[in-house]
């Protein structure tokens, strides 16, 4: 059974980095899309962007400039680093999986709650 | 970006209802939608992707459908496990958007 495990940093303060990395259990992590996606009460969900296990990204424009999501085929992970964070950026962060670009997303992590504050 | 507008926003319904709810986009979106149920605390689990194609896993009560930009999600004889959130996507087109999503209660 396909499992994604996530980890980081889960309290930063304003302008800080958000590092967030996901691990890919049981499945193979190729020919896959790898999403970030977060969700705050103000805003619903929101997806982050993605990456293939090729390393080609797509990002949301409204975080593009902020925005770094890389992947690791070696060690089966991706991650996300969001620069010059706000409290804006208080949400809880999913990352997930899509088997093609015609799929949904069928795979999620856990969640991590990440709170900006001074 | 695609707007998707999911109506209602809440739906009160008892066990054994079928229920239905609405996902509207702004523009076309071909048949690039999915389904999502969220449970409180829980990441989002899919129900229907490309409108209509059931998730591998997901109970026959679950089914989608599709007119124009207009999509539904209906559920046949609810059960005590579908008292949650549901929220449709789009994955048409850069960025992938979200509806406001639909929270089913008792």
């Amino acid at each position: 059974q396909v499992q994604l495990r996530q980890w980081g940093a889960g309290l930063l303060a304003p302008s800080e980095t958000l590092s967030l990395t996901c691990a890919v259990y049981g499945g193979s992590f190729n020919t896959y899309y790898w999403s970030w996606i977060r969700q705050s009460p103000g805003k619903g969900l929101e997806w982050i962007g993605e990456v293939t296990d090729g390393g080609v990204t797509n990002y949301n424009p409204s975080l593009k400039s902020r925005v770094i999501i890389s992947a690791d085929a070696s060690k089966k992970q991706f991650s996300l680093d969001l620069t010059s964070v706000t409290a804006a950026d208080t949400a809880l962060y999913f990352c997930a999986r899509s088997p093609s670009r015609y799929y949904g997303l069928d795979f999620w992590g856990q969640g991590n709650l990440v709170t900006v504050s001074s | 970006d695609i707007q998707l507008t999911q109506s209602p926003s809440t739906l009160s319904a008892s066990v054994g209802d079928r229920v239905t709810i609405t996902c509207r986009a702004s523009q076309n979106v071909d048949s690039w939608l999915a389904w999502y149920r969220q449970k409180p605390g829980k990441a989002p689990k899919l129900l229907i992707y490309a409108a209509s194609g059931l998730e591998s896993g997901v109970p026959s009560r679950f089914s989608g459908s599709e007119s124009g930009t207009e999509f539904t999600l209906t559920i046949d004889s609810l059960q005590p496990d579908d008292f949650a959130v549901y929220y449709c996507q789009q994955y048409y087109t850069y960025p992938f958007t979200f509806g406001g999503g639909t929270k089913v209660e008792v």
